[in-house]
């Protein structure tokens, strides 16, 4: 069975500090993956999505990035953080080949003051 | 940009009554995806269709992507379907998923 684990959990940080999230998927090959955002009240968007290792497409400029080191790995960073990136950051992967359902992990909430 | 326009916000259902969400397209969707928010925020996957209906249980869902909407069918609601439903579609010719503004039901005994 596929399972997949974000980390931290929870994180609060002071802006202009660094930030990454993690993301990994286990029983799954060269799964496609996914980063999400919503800030408090708002909509879930989409931030990333990348279909193989080293391959990450941005889909909603928030001053982050994103990166596939692993076929099994999604790390979300910046090197400043805004007071606007607050909110919920999800990871979700989906199978390879396609647009395919997406499966979502337990997400991390993350406060910048 | 694409929207999905979710409806109502929120709803009360008394246990045993049923009711229908609602998902509106401002352009063609190549699939969607009903969700379920769990205690801790995450999603629950309900359904995933790319046409027709699907049901499971309680829940039923239906997609046509030609009129642009999804709907979700709630029959015989219990007290422990209270909480926060989106619906998610998948932009043709794009990788991106876009969700609803989510409704919170609550049902009431």
């Amino acid at each position: 069975a596929q399972t997949i684990h974000q980390w931290p959990v929870a994180e609060i940080k002071a802006v202009g500090s660094p930030l990454s999230l993690g993301c990994t998927i286990k029983g799954k090959s060269s799964p496609n993956l996914y980063w999400y955002w919503q800030a408090t009240g708002g909509t879930l968007q989409q931030l990333f999505y990348s279909i193989t290792v080293g391959q990450v497409e941005s889909v909603v400029q928030l001053n982050l990035s994103a990166s596939r080191p692993k076929d099994d790995q999604f790390i979300l960073s910046t090197e400043k953080l805004l007071l606007s990136h607050s909110g919920f950051y999800l990871c979700a992967w989906s199978l390879p080949g396609g647009l395919y359902e997406q499966y979502f992990g337990p997400g991390t909430r993350l406060t910048v003051l | 940009g694409d929207q999905v326009e979710q409806s109502p916000s929120a709803l009360s259902l008394h246990e045993g009554t049923g009711s229908a969400l609602r998902c509106n397209f401002t352009t063609t969707m190549r699939a969607v995806q009903w969700f379920r928010k769990n205690s801790r925020g995450s999603l629950i996957n309900l359904f995933y269709l790319a046409s027709g209906t699907k049901e499971n249980g309680r829940l039923k869902s239906a997609f046509d992507s030609k009129e642009r909407y999804s709907t979700l069918h709630i029959r015989d609601a219990q007290l422990e379907d209270s909480g926060t439903y989106f619906c998610a579609a998948e932009s043709s010719g794009s990788w991106q998923l876009i969700f609803g503004s989510g409704t919170q039901l609550t049902v009431m005994p």
